[in-house]
């Protein structure tokens, strides 16, 4: 059974820094996507990833896969409020989604 | 292109009734999931449909939990009875041949 593991869990982030979220799945898997969501809000898609070496950026927002390490990582650059959400990875598993826990990212000034 | 509909928005019933949730996926989409989001978890996988054929139940509380998909379009998940651990966000989602996941608003859904 594929599990999917993120961390941190929850992440309190100063505007202006960088950091990484780390998403760790344990089979092989050729297409992984990241997800944010808004209290109360559905998912919205960021990025989908589907080689290994893939890596896609958006804005401040840049994701990217290891197939061989089974990790992605999402890089948060110079972080803003307007970042502040609930990230999640979901890994590919015979065409369903398997969801990793998610991480609560807070920005604060 | 409509997106995922998904009805009721909200939805606060006691324990031991019985709800229902609908969903209308994109069209031309063979692929229908829902999911069950519990807060301050990740979406969990109920059941996934292929036209209107399942093709996944196995984390499915079929003793309380029913799901169907009528002419491969539409589907209603119900619950009956329904216990208070089954308050959550029921998501839906479709997809066209396994890419492309694109997620309903949900029902969230509260028992007391």
């Amino acid at each position: 059974e594929l599990k999917v593991e993120q961390n941190p869990l929850f992440l309190s982030m100063q505007e202006g820094k960088n950091y990484t979220i780390y998403c760790n799945y344990s089979t092989t898997s050729d297409r992984l996507y990241w997800y944010r969501q808004d209290p109360g809000k559905s998912l919205e898609s960021l990025f989908v990833l589907l080689s290994n070496g893939a890596v896609k950026q958006e804005g401040r927002l840049m994701a990217s896969l290891d197939t061989k390490a089974r990790l992605s990582t999402l890089h948060i650059t110079a972080a803003v409020h307007d970042l502040s959400a609930t990230y999640f990875c979901a890994v590919v598993d015979t065409d369903k989604l398997i969801f990793g826990t998610g991480t609560r990212l807070q920005v604060f000034p | 292109e409509a997106g995922v509909a998904q009805s009721p928005r909200y939805k606060i019933i006691e324990k031991r009734q019985s709800v229902a949730f609908w969903c209308n996926p994109i069209s031309g989409h063979a692929t229908l999931y829902w999911y069950q989001q519990i807060l301050g978890q990740g979406p969990k996988l109920l059941i996934q449909f292929q036209n209107n054929g399942v093709v996944d139940d196995s984390q499915l509380p079929k003793d309380r939990f029913s799901a169907e998909r009528l002419k491969g379009v539409d589907s209603t998940l119900k619950i009956q009875p329904a216990k208070l651990e089954d308050s959550a966000v029921y998501l839906c989602a479709s997809s066209l041949s396994g890419y492309g996941y694109t997620f309903g608003s949900g029902t969230r859904l509260t028992v007391v």
